[in-house]
């Protein structure tokens, strides 16, 4: 079975502080993505990657970067964290470059921002 | 941009009946559409999708219907359990400016006893 596997599951952080949130897939899936997930908004897409060193922005970009220097890692990037950063981030893997497809996801991390 | 809505935000049934979420999409060139499964606690799971060249896939008890020309799509569960209960998330795949899987609001369906 896939396994992706998110660092950390609880995070508490302080605003202005630089935050890095880890993913690592073990199944040689090409995609991967982050969404963050907030009540009565659902998942949504912050930055995607199809190849590594390859990324490509989200529905809501602003305030996030990303890094694949290998395959099976894909990391997410607040460069000065901020209250509105608050919220359940949730990476997630798929197989075939650009394909319409199964995801399979982490089981999250929850950052606060305080 | 690309959008997707999820109706309803809320979902109460009694034990045996059946559910029904729709969604809608905004681009027509959309061609995949799957249904997650979010339990409490728990990450998302794929539980049924469907691709622009059907209108209709079962499974057991679920099902999806799509239609191309109104650009909607539903989740249809019947003989509902308890085990039901959990969010469920429509997706739809766009194939403009990168593609990519936009996901729905949510709906919470809380079956009954």
């Amino acid at each position: 079975d896939v396994k992706v596997t998110q660092s950390s599951r609880y995070l508490v952080k302080r605003t202005g502080e630089k935050v890095f949130l880890e993913c690592v897939q073990d199944m040689d899936h090409e995609n991967m993505f982050w969404y963050r997930q907030d009540p009565g908004l659902g998942l949504r897409l912050i930055y995607f990657s199809y190849d590594v060193k390859m990324k490509e922005k989200g529905d809501i970009p602003e305030g996030y970067s990303v890094s694949r220097e290998k395959k099976e890692r894909f990391s997410l990037i607040l460069e000065s964290a901020s209250t509105n950063q608050t919220s359940m981030y949730l990476c997630a893997s798929s197989q075939q470059q650009g394909a319409a497809e199964k995801l399979f996801f982490g089981s999250g991390t929850q950052l606060s921002v305080l | 941009g690309e959008n997707v809505e999820q109706h309803p935000s809320t979902l109460s049934v009694q034990e045996g009946d059946s559910a029904v979420i729709k969604c809608t999409y905004s681009d027509s060139a959309s061609n995949y559409f799957p249904w997650y499964k979010q339990e409490l606690g728990k990450r998302p799971q794929l539980i049924i999708d469907i691709r622009s060249n059907v209108g209709e896939k079962k499974d057991q008890r679920i099902a999806v219907t799509l239609n191309k020309t109104a650009k909607h799509f539903s989740l249809h569960i019947t003989e509902t359990q308890p085990e039901d209960s959990a969010v469920y998330f429509c997706a739809a795949f766009f194939t403009g400016g990168g593609n990519k899987l936009t996901f729905g609001t949510g709906t919470q369906l809380k079956v009954e006893l």
